[in-house]
């Protein structure tokens, strides 16, 4: 079955620490990839996005992501959190026929000063 | 520029009433249309999709339904709510290329009592 896992559900950092989030996939092949942010009470904004060629991705924020076929992950990171990162991240994926978007269960980040 | 309206913002409906949730996305035309629900530790659930005018896709059978009347006209129904449709409803549009990122209007959320 197809999935999207994110094991971590909640994650606490001290501002100016480094941050990784996990993103975990099972599908037949290697899907479209992405990660998207949500503030509380409000709609998902795209971070960055994983379609082909480089496995290290930029995006907005300060935010990168890589790619590892051999560990079907996608795991997100950022050198120095800000407190303004607090939120839900949430990774997700599209495999490469039909329409769909698959979405993780998401991480709630926390910035502590 | 292209922008996405949902509404209402918030609603509270008693268990049995109808649903109607409405999304609307200008400044593009023929866009993929997307609703998904948000419930508490279970990430985003996608619920139907449309390619076009009259056309849908129902990802989870359920008690809802969904129409597309106008070409970037989108809209959740239900005639009858039960207490497990509560949540946070999301609409969501991407252009008609291949995996082409979501955007994401600000949700609506569903308390049924």
């Amino acid at each position: 079955a197809q999935s999207v896992t994110q094991p971590d559900i909640h994650i606490t950092v001290s501002e100016g620490a480094s941050l990784e989030l996990r993103c975990n996939y099972s599908y037949g092949a290697t899907p479209y990839l992405f990660w998207y942010v949500q503030s509380p009470g409000q709609g998902l904004q795209l971070l960055l996005k994983y379609f082909s060629g480089d496995t290290l991705v930029q995006g907005i924020k300060g935010f990168e992501a890589e790619f590892k076929r051999s560990q079907s992950s996608f795991n997100l990171r950022k050198p120095s959190v800000h407190w303004s990162d607090a939120a839900e991240y949430f990774c997700a994926v599209a495999p490469n026929t039909g329409n769909q978007f698959y979405f993780g269960t998401g991480t709630s980040l926390t910035v502590i000063p | 520029s292209q922008t996405i309206h949902q509404w209402p913002a918030t609603l509270v409906q008693p268990v049995g009433s109808p649903l109607s949730l409405e999304c609307t996305v200008e400044g593009t035309s023929n866009p993929n249309l997307y609703w998904y629900r948000q419930a508490a530790g279970r990430g985003l659930q996608l619920l139907f999709y449309s390619v076009g005018i009259g056309q849908i896709s129902s990802e989870v059978p359920q008690n809802l339904s969904a129409s597309r009347p106008q070409d970037r006209q989108f809209i959740l129904s239900s005639k009858k709510l039960l207490l497990s449709d509560s949540g946070f409803y999301l609409c969501a549009w991407n252009w008609d290329v291949l995996r082409s990122p979501l955007h994401f209007g600000n949700g609506t959320r569903l308390t049924v009592t």
